[in-house]
């Protein structure tokens, strides 16, 4: 299985201000993905990221406020861009297949 | 797209017992059905799979149930304790063809009651 980290753990932050979510992996993936966690509610999909390319956003979500960066095979990162109390949520990163998720990043907006 | 459907909601067992959580899914083309256990504070825990040319798995207290022409499948935890309190999510994926669609259920809260 991978063992996946992510970094910060959790943080509280101003709106309007940006933070940048990073996602490690103990091995070489052809694709991660990032899901968000609203409180209480289930995973959401936010993007697909490949090493090489642009990531696939879903429905709802934006490059601009979510943007991804994927430079090699075991890191990715992830904004949240402009954040507003909406934002708050538990940001996850996931390797496939299986999916295995990392510890995820507690994100709290003021 | 797909979607799944999951119950109860919330589960409370005395120790001991067992517990059974559903879930349905839409599309007949799924057929990687993982569960996760998601602690307070943590991400979620792949605790068991199965795909669909398999109609049941074990692994020791838990085991799963898949139903291919009901488009069901279940969670089985036996002896329940203390430390199986979690959140449970199942989910569905069409695996191979090139597709990472994972779509999850909205949870199941287990409380375990000594």
């Amino acid at each position: 299985s991978a063992v996946i980290s992510q970094k910060p753990s959790r943080d509280i932050c101003q709106r309007g201000t940006s933070l940048t979510i990073q996602c490690q992996v103990d091995s070489q993936v052809t694709m991660m993905f990032w899901y968000r966690q609203q409180p209480g509610q289930s995973l959401t999909l936010i993007a697909t990221a490949n090493q090489g390319s642009e990531a696939t956003y879903e429905s709802g979500f934006v490059i601009d406020k979510f943007p991804i960066s994927r430079p090699n095979l075991t890191f990715s990162t992830l904004t949240v861009s402009n954040m507003s109390p909406e934002d708050s949520s538990i940001y996850l990163c996931s390797v496939a297949t299986p999916w295995y998720f990392g510890p995820g990043t507690r994100l709290l907006v003021l | 797209g797909e979607n799944v459907e999951q119950h109860p909601s919330t589960l409370s067992v005395q120790e001991g017992d067992s517990a059974v959580i559903k879930c349905t899914y839409s599309d007949s083309a799924s057929n990687y059905f993982p569960w996760y256990k998601q602690e307070l504070g943590k991400g979620p825990q792949l605790i068991i799979d199965i795909r669909s040319n398999v109609g049941e798995k074990k692994d020791q207290r838990i085991a799963v149930t898949l139903n291919k022409t009901a488009k069901h499948f279940s969670l089985h935890i036996t002896e329940t304790q203390p430390e199986d309190s979690a959140v449970y999510f199942c989910a569905a994926s069409i695996e191979g063809a090139g597709s990472y669609q994972l779509t999850f259920g909205k949870g199941t809260k287990l409380s375990v009651i000594p």
